[in-house]
């Protein structure tokens, strides 16, 4: 089992581009997270997805959407790239009591 | 407002020592606490879990504790290794399917 994959590794947009990225998992896990990390911040809920067909917003929702494209995948979209969205984005996925939670090994993006 | 907080500051011990991690928490009613492992370049790894009604949680060298009256919990390496090195996230879920994360403390353990 790869567990969760993240697409691309690293990335960087220039102000006002718009990129895609994408998640995926192979653990059958219902509940899908969308995450950033920036120093000093701690780890913030971007989106999530209880299940599939369903998104639902965190803390920082702005500026981003998401698609949750089918009970694997989960992408997030950045529509106009901004410095400020500069970070680490990590996707993660758990299981039916959303107890543990399986994270992916992250993408950095730099928005200049 | 809602804040999770930890030992702001790194935190280097000797090896073969005790390290104790805090997690202090306000506004928060949280159903259960979560320990994360992460190592630089990758991402979180789940350690371990402590319920609102639980007092201790163990798993060989590590040690949980929650305290819903102090809003705190002690995360405990017992018998330290510099392999322990990392930093350590502490997390909650409140009601709701979301997870609040604290910004982490740094751990080192000297040889």
């Amino acid at each position: 089992n790869a567990g969760v994959t993240q697409t691309p590794k690293f990335q960087v947009l220039k102000t006002g581009q718009s990129m895609t990225l994408q998640c995926a998992q192979d653990m059958n896990h219902n509940s899908m997270y969308w995450y950033r990390q920036d120093p000093g911040m701690g780890l913030r809920l971007i989106y999530y997805s209880a299940s599939e067909g369903t998104t639902d917003k965190g803390e920082v929702p702005n500026g981003y959407n998401v698609s949750r494209l089918n009970k694997r995948e989960f992408s997030l979209r950045l529509e106009s790239a901004a410095p400020s969205q500069t970070s680490v984005y990590f996707c993660a996925s758990s299981g039916p009591y959303q107890e543990t939670q399986y994270f992916g090994p992250g993408t950095r993006l730099l928005v200049l | 407002s809602q804040k999770i907080e930890q030992n702001s500051e790194a935190l280097n011990i000797q090896e073969g020592k005790t390290a104790t991690l805090t997690c202090n928490y306000t506004n928060y009613s949280p159903a259960y606490l979560q320990w994360y492992r992460q190592d630089p370049g990758r991402g979180p790894v789940f350690l371990l879990l402590i319920r609102e009604n639980e007092k201790e949680k163990r798993k060989e060298r590590l040690k949980v504790t929650f305290d819903t009256t102090l809003k705190q919990s002690l995360f405990h390496i017992t018998a330290s290794q510099p392999a322990d090195s990392a930093t350590y996230l502490c997390a909650l879920r409140n009601t709701g399917n979301q997870f609040y994360f604290g910004t982490g403390t740094s751990l080192t353990v000297i040889p």
